[in-house]
This record gives structure tokens, sequence and C-alpha cells, in this order.
């Protein structure tokens, strides 16, 4: 049980072009999914928190409007890089919490790069 | 902000030779929680922990809550190659509130 999807694994794009990520949870209903990321040889850097049915909580120095977050449903949160740039480059993971519990499981992480 | 140091950095061990790291707080946690990672994998709950002074085990995993709830460990026993990896305590102040990472044990089992 609990088990966190990611889709893509791996994606390649152009500077300027938006890139949508998904995280699903296949055998739970997540209330609260979070996104991270995490550079090279570093820890995991919490982006935002999203809540089923309500705007994300973003982190402090994270840009709301370049990092687009929806959390539509109990098992599936996306996350969309807008206009992306090389700096942008990184490794993203979600994780979800199954609804009274608190741990938090993660997907498999997707890595973004930036050309 | 809430602070987690997390020790030692890495590790080199001999297989079949017991493993301890820990994590201490700038501030008091509820929930502790221990993650392994796998290159380009994401992390994994190894043990989590709600208790001060509870100690849980997980196979040849055991993790405890520290008494002051600034600090938490986990012993590895008995190591085999496929424990290498990166292993990340993480704690959060309340149930349901944002955990904070720290920067992980990059451990390498020496066959």
């Amino acid at each position: 049980g609990a088990v966190v999807s990611q889709h893509p694994s791996r994606v390649i794009c152009k500077s300027g072009t938006s890139v949508k990520i998904e995280c699903r949870s296949l055998d739970f209903q997540a209330t609260t999914m979070f996104w991270y990321r995490q550079f090279p040889k570093q820890s995991l850097m919490l982006m935002a928190t999203s809540n089923e049915g309500s705007k994300a909580t973003y982190e402090q120095g994270v840009e709301k409007d370049k990092f687009l977050i929806n959390h539509a449903s109990l098992t599936l949160s996306t996350l969309t890089v807008t206009s992306a740039h090389p700096e942008d480059s990184s490794f993203y993971i979600c994780s979800a919490r199954d609804r009274g519990r608190y741990e938090q499981y993660f997907g498999p992480g997707t890595r973004l790069t930036v050309t | 902000g809430q602070q987690l140091n997390q020790s030692p950095q890495s590790m080199f061990i001999q297989e079949g030779e017991d493993v301890s790291m820990n994590c201490t707080s700038s501030s008091i946690f509820n929930t502790w929680l221990w993650y392994k990672q796998d290159p380009g994998e994401g992390p994994v709950l190894l043990i989590a922990l709600y208790k001060a002074g509870e100690l849980t085990s997980n196979g040849r995993l055991t993790a405890q809550f520290g008494i002051t709830r600034k600090d938490s460990f986990l012993n590895i026993s008995a190591s085999i190659p496929s424990d290498v990896g990166i292993y990340f305590c993480a704690g959060s102040s309340g149930g349901y509130q944002k955990v904070t990472f720290g920067i992980g044990t990059k451990l390498q089992v020496i066959p």
C-alpha cells in the first residue's frame, strides 16, 4: 500500500516552454500532497503544499506564478513549470499523505532538464 | 525556522558492520521519520516515530525518538551491500504539519 506514482520520470524541454508533472496516489486518498525540489547531493527542499480542492501554499522564495500547482482530486496533483529556464533543471519529487495519517509517501521523482 | 542537523554526512563501512546515524533539531518535534533514497529515485519511508522515547524496529533497522524530542537515531545492524544509499531524517512539530528534512547520510558498504 501507499504507492505514489509520478509522470513523466524524465523530461527534456526547451527554454521558454512549459512542462507539466503529474503525481498520483494509487491506492489511497491523498488529502495533502507536497512538491519538493532536489539538487544533486542535496536534501529535499519543500516547494509547496497542496490540499485537495484548495489553493497551494508556497514556501518562501518559490514563485507561485512559475510553479503552478493543481490538486483537483484526492488522487492527483500536478506541477506545471511555466516558461522553464535552464536554472529550473532539477529533480522534482512529490509526496502524498493519506487521510488521517502523518507519514508522507514519495513518488519516484521527475528529472527535468531545460536546454 | 526549524533546523535539522544530521550526522555523519557520509560513511564507509565493511559489510556485516553495524551503522548508526542521528539527527538533532533546534526545536521540539512531535514526529520523526526516517527515509532511504537510492540514486534517481524518490525517498522510501523506513520508520515512523510518534512518541518521545519510542523505539521501533523494521527488520535490521531500529530507530528511536529521543526523550528530549529534539533528536532521533537510526541503527542498521549487519549491513549488506543493498543498504547503500542516502538516509534522511525528517521531523515535524505537529501531526499534519510539513516536515523538515535533514541533509542526509550517504552510506557506502564495502563488500
